[in-house]
């Protein structure tokens, strides 16, 4: 399984877009780059998944390079309810009942 | 459409003693996963169950055991608690074959402090 790094915090402020980048050398020809966010005393919860170039959703974005050794999750005009912990995650999504390996995460701080 | 419970929400025993915590998946899916998390780690992937049966196992000892029932919520038991062992367990549901890792859902763990 390829090995994630990723910051161990940022700081942003509201209304501010967050883009955190999350390193996977190692990603395989079959894995894909998943996010998910958790908050305090919470189950982490799916932001999104890609696999190459980019894919956008109601909550984020995620920019995947060509060569895929990177990923970066964008978070627009963030509020004071998206500090949480990040997490990405890269692994094989061909059955949901897939192990998911965690990293330590990113711990993201909006402040007003 | 109940999303995956966890219970109890909080729980504190004394080194040694053993623990079970329940989880009952959210409707429609079949497997059952555990993970244990400790204070500001990221979840630890302990075992999974699907057919009432343990198919995957993550790096944990034989103190953690399970259980699926038919109705397909999950036990999860530990044995001769250690200081160790306290953290937020999770357990996370799926429906087997279903593709997309987007489709596990996590409830909200059940914290466990060891005395």
């Amino acid at each position: 399984l390829a090995k994630t790094t990723q910051p161990i915090s940022m700081d942003s402020y509201e209304g501010q877009e967050v883009n955190i980048t999350c390193s996977h050398n190692n990603i395989a020809t079959n894995d894909y780059i998943t996010w998910y966010q958790q908050f305090p005393s919470q189950g982490p919860r799916f932001i999104i998944q890609g696999y190459k170039t980019k894919v956008t959703n109601e909550v984020a974005s995620l920019f995947i390079p060509a060569d895929r050794k990177s990923s970066t999750l964008s978070l627009p005009r963030v509020s004071l309810s998206d500090t949480a912990v990040y997490y990405c995650l890269v692994g094989a999504a061909m059955d949901s009942s897939y192990k998911l390996i965690f990293g330590s995460g990113t711990r993201l701080l909006v402040r007003p | 459409d109940a999303g995956v419970t966890q219970s109890p929400t909080h729980l504190i025993k004394t080194r040694g003693q053993q623990v079970t915590l329940r989880c009952s998946p959210k409707s429609g899916h079949d497997t059952v996963s555990w993970y244990q998390q400790a204070l500001g780690q990221g979840p630890q992937f302990i075992f999974q169950y699907y057919e009432e049966e343990e198919r995957q196992r993550g790096n944990f000892p034989d103190r953690f055991s399970g259980h699926q029932f038919p109705n397909y919520s999950s036990e999860l038991n530990v044995n001769a608690l250690l200081l160790g062992d306290s953290a937020l367990y999770l357990c996370a549901s799926s429906l087997a074959g279903k593709e997309g890792i987007d489709e596990q859902y996590f409830g909200p763990g059940t914290r466990l402090t060891v005395t």
